[in-house]
């Protein structure tokens, strides 16, 4: 079966372009987080789906970012316009549903290395 | 100062040795995660507790609740071992399973 899987693995753009970064979750996980670490901090939780909607958002940094989940299936989370401390590694993680279910565990993706030029 | 702390920040070790990492939070948790990344890999979550001890192979997690405290050990270890080593907590009353809490991680270095 396949794990989490992330696209690109690694992206270098110029201040003010557009990254778009995908993530396909472990087939048949409702849930859909993205997280991210920015160089010398510690990861930080971004936001979270169940199936297409978002449950909790409230890590998005600014509204540069957006993330998207349409059909409930892969993910999307759009930067525009990168700016230079958007760099970092966003990592994706998935889990099966419904969350009250205890021991859910979440599986991480490779990450997606972003830096911004 | 971050509500979750990870001591030591950069740990090195002899293969064989036994090593501990330490995780301190200071908020309400429901849950405790220590996940472990390789150097250039992806995240994997190797335990998520809630109280008590959980062992796997080599590896044994401790969590005390009324300290806020939580261990990660590792029995003869191994340079396979060496890899970033991750402290997450979900906040107590959150509704939202993943929205973790992270440690900054802690460097293990395991020569042969």
């Amino acid at each position: 079966e396949a794990g989490v899987t992330q696209f690109p693995s690694h992206s270098v753009i110029e201040k003010g372009q557009t990254v778009t970064l995908r993530c396909d979750p472990i087939s048949g996980h409702d849930n859909l987080y993205w997280y991210r670490r920015v160089m010398g901090k510690e990861i930080k939780f971004l936001l979270h789906f169940v199936k297409e909607s978002k449950q909790d958002e409230s890590g998005m940094p600014n509204n540069r970012f957006l993330a998207e989940r349409t059909g409930g299936t892969y993910s999307t989370l759009k930067v525009q316009p990168a700016e230079l401390e958007d760099s970092g590694v966003y990592f994706c993680a998935s889990s099966q549903g419904p969350e009250k279910t205890s021991g859910n565990t979440i599986y991480f993706g490779e990450g997606s290395w972003l830096t911004v030029v | 100062k971050n509500e979750v702390e990870q001591s030591p920040q950069n740990l090195t070790a002899q293969e064989g040795e036994f090593i501990t990492i330490n995780c301190s939070y200071s908020v309400g948790i429901s849950a405790l995660h220590w996940l472990q990344q390789h150097p250039g890999g992806g995240i994997v979550s190797l335990f998520m507790l809630s109280s008590g001890k959980k062992k796997h192979g080599r590896l044994i997690a401790t969590i005390n609740i009324q300290e806020k405290h939580s261990s990660l050990h590792i029995t003869a270890s191994h340079p396979r071992d060496s890899a970033v080593y991750i402290c997450a907590v979900r906040n107590a009353g959150g509704t939202s399973y993943g929205k973790l809490t992270f440690g900054q991680g802690t460097i293990l270095t395991v020569h042969p």
